[in-house]
């Protein structure tokens, strides 16, 4: 069956680093892929999202490009901030309307 | 525009009790879908509607109930709580993207 395979983490990083969260994909149709993220107490936001290969995602300073010949779709930003501290889940979504998670990566950020 | 309503937030059940998880969206989205959220699990999607009167199964639906008698309202029923059913529990809807709404924490003692 469809599956997402996503760096566990935790991952701690101090401000200004160099982030990325690597997500990896397994589909029996052409996926739709998503990246959604949980502040502490709340729900998912959609962060970004790619519908076909190469296409990339990105919003906030956050990035990822659809590669479809490694099947991966792995979040980057260049300079975290101590407000990017959240819990970051990897999905997709191949036709139907079901939405298939990663097990999602928590990212503390220090000052 | 409210979004995607649960309630309640939290709840805290004994074993054996029933209860509903209340979902709503002024969205006039046609699919919904309940998920829950265990630690190192992700979300895993327990049953989803694609529309008044129809549901589905999802990857966890045993020991939940749902039924859809409008398009707004998409109701989550636990018969006989158990506490493997300790979580936190998500209505969604889609339209365009996917709208979730905030949870509700459920504690079975």
């Amino acid at each position: 069956g469809d599956s997402v395979t996503q760096m566990e983490g935790p991952v701690t990083l101090s401000e200004e680093a160099f982030l990325t969260i690597n997500c990896t994909y397994t589909a029996t149709g052409y996926p739709s892929l998503f990246w959604y993220v949980q502040y502490p107490g709340e729900g998912l936001q959609l962060l970004l999202k790619a519908t076909k290969a190469d296409d990339k995602g990105s919003n906030k300073g956050f990035e990822a490009t659809y590669r479809k010949e490694t099947t991966s779709f792995h979040l980057e930003k260049g300079s975290v901030q101590v407000s990017d501290s959240a819990v970051y889940f990897c999905a997709l979504s191949v036709g139907s309307e079901k939405l298939v998670f990663g097990k999602g990566t928590k990212l503390t950020v220090n000052p | 525009n409210a979004g995607v309503t649960q309630t309640p937030k939290f709840q805290v059940l004994k074993t054996g009790q029933s209860m509903t998880l209340q979902c709503a969206q002024d969205m006039n989205h046609e699919y919904m879908s309940w998920y829950r959220q265990d630690p190192g699990m992700g979300l895993r999607l327990i049953h989803y509607s694609v529309g008044a009167g129809i549901t589905d199964q999802g990857e966890v639906p045993n020991g939940y109930n749902v039924s859809r008698s409008t398009t707004e309202d998409f109701p989550l029923r636990l018969l006989s709580a158990a506490p493997s059913q300790t979580s936190v529990y998500f209505c969604a809807s889609r339209g365009y993207g996917y709208t979730f709404g905030s949870g509700t924490r459920l504690t079975v003692v």
